[in-house]
C-alpha cells in the first residue's frame, strides 16, 4: 500500500529555534497534502492544505508566517515551525491524498512528529 | 458547517465485551464521505474505514462493524469481543466533495480502554 514518511519522529529544539519537518510520500504522486496538529489527548486540527506548486491554504487562526509550508514537489512537503515556542509543542502529522475524486481518492497518513520546545 | 461529534470521551470495557463508538456529523453536502480511524499509542492513524453518503449499507469487516444511518446522521463503530489490542483512541472524521480538496474534519476521539 501506499506510503507516507514524516521525519523527523520526534524532535526537541531550544526557543526560537526553526525546525523543519518533511513528509514524502514514497510510492504515489500527492497532489495534495494536508498538516495537521494534535495536542496531547484531543483531536487532530487541520492546520493548512498544501498543493503543489502553489500556496497552501491556512485554516482559520493558523499563522502563516509561522507555520511555513512547501510544496515543491508532488512527492514532498515540508513544514518548518519558525522561531518556535514552548507554546507551539506539539503532535504533528502529514497526510497526503491519491487518486481523482470520489470513490478512487485516498488518503495516507504520516507517522507523526512529536515537537518538543524548550 | 461541517462538524464531527463524539460524545463518549472515555470508554473502558474489559476483554472480550462488545463495544459501540458513536459518530454524529454535520455537513450541508449531499455528497460526503466518513471516515474511522484509529491511533495506538505510537501515534500513528490506521485507516480503518471510508463510507460515501450514498451507500447507506453496513459493512462488516472481521470483528469490526459500521452503522451508517443517514436519518440520524450517524457513522457508529462496533468492536466486537474486543481485544486488549484494540486499546486506541478512534477518531471518527468528514470529508465533504464541495470542498475540493477533500480535507478531513476530525471527531475530538474516543479513547478506549480493553482491560484483560
Amino acid at each position: 500500500g501506499a506510503v507516507v514518511s514524516q521525519h523527523p519522529s520526534w524532535v526537541i529544539c531550544k526557543s526560537g529555534t526553526s525546525v523543519k519537518i518533511e513528509c514524502r510520500s514514497l510510492d504515489f504522486q500527492a497532489t495534495t497534502m494536508f498538516w495537521y496538529r494534535q495536542f496531547p489527548k484531543q483531536s487532530l486540527m487541520l492546520m493548512a492544505t498544501s498543493n503543489e506548486g502553489s500556496k497552501a491554504t491556512y485554516e482559520q487562526g493558523v499563522e502563516k508566517d509561522k507555520f511555513l509550508i512547501n510544496h515543491a514537489s508532488l512527492t514532498l512537503s515540508t513544514l518548518t515551525v519558525t522561531s518556535a515556542h514552548p507554546e507551539d509543542s506539539s503532535f504533528y502529522i502529514c497526510s497526503a491524498r491519491v487518486g481523482g475524486s470520489g470513490p478512487n481518492e485516498k488518503l495516507f497518513f504520516g507517522s507523526g512528529t512529536q515537537l518538543s520546545v524548550l | 458547517a461541517q462538524k464531527v461529534t463524539q460524545a463518549q470521551t472515555e470508554i473502558s470495557v474489559v476483554e472480550k465485551e462488545d463495544v459501540t463508538l458513536d459518530c454524529v456529523y454535520e455537513t450541508r453536502d449531499t455528497t460526503y464521505y466518513l471516515f474511522w480511524y484509529k491511533q495506538p499509542p505510537s501515534g500513528e492513524l490506521v485507516f480503518l474505514i471510508r463510507r460515501n453518503s450514498f451507500d447507506e449499507q453496513n459493512e462488516i469487516s472481521g470483528r469490526y462493524s459500521w452503522n451508517f444511518q443517514k436519518s440520524t446522521s450517524s457513522f457508529n463503530f462496533t468492536i466486537t469481543a474486543s481485544q486488549v489490542v484494540d486499546s486506541a483512541v478512534y477518531f471518527c472524521a468528514l470529508s465533504e466533495a464541495r470542498d475540493s480538496s477533500y480535507k478531513l474534519i476530525f471527531g475530538s476521539g474516543t479513547r478506549l480502554l480493553v482491560r484483560p
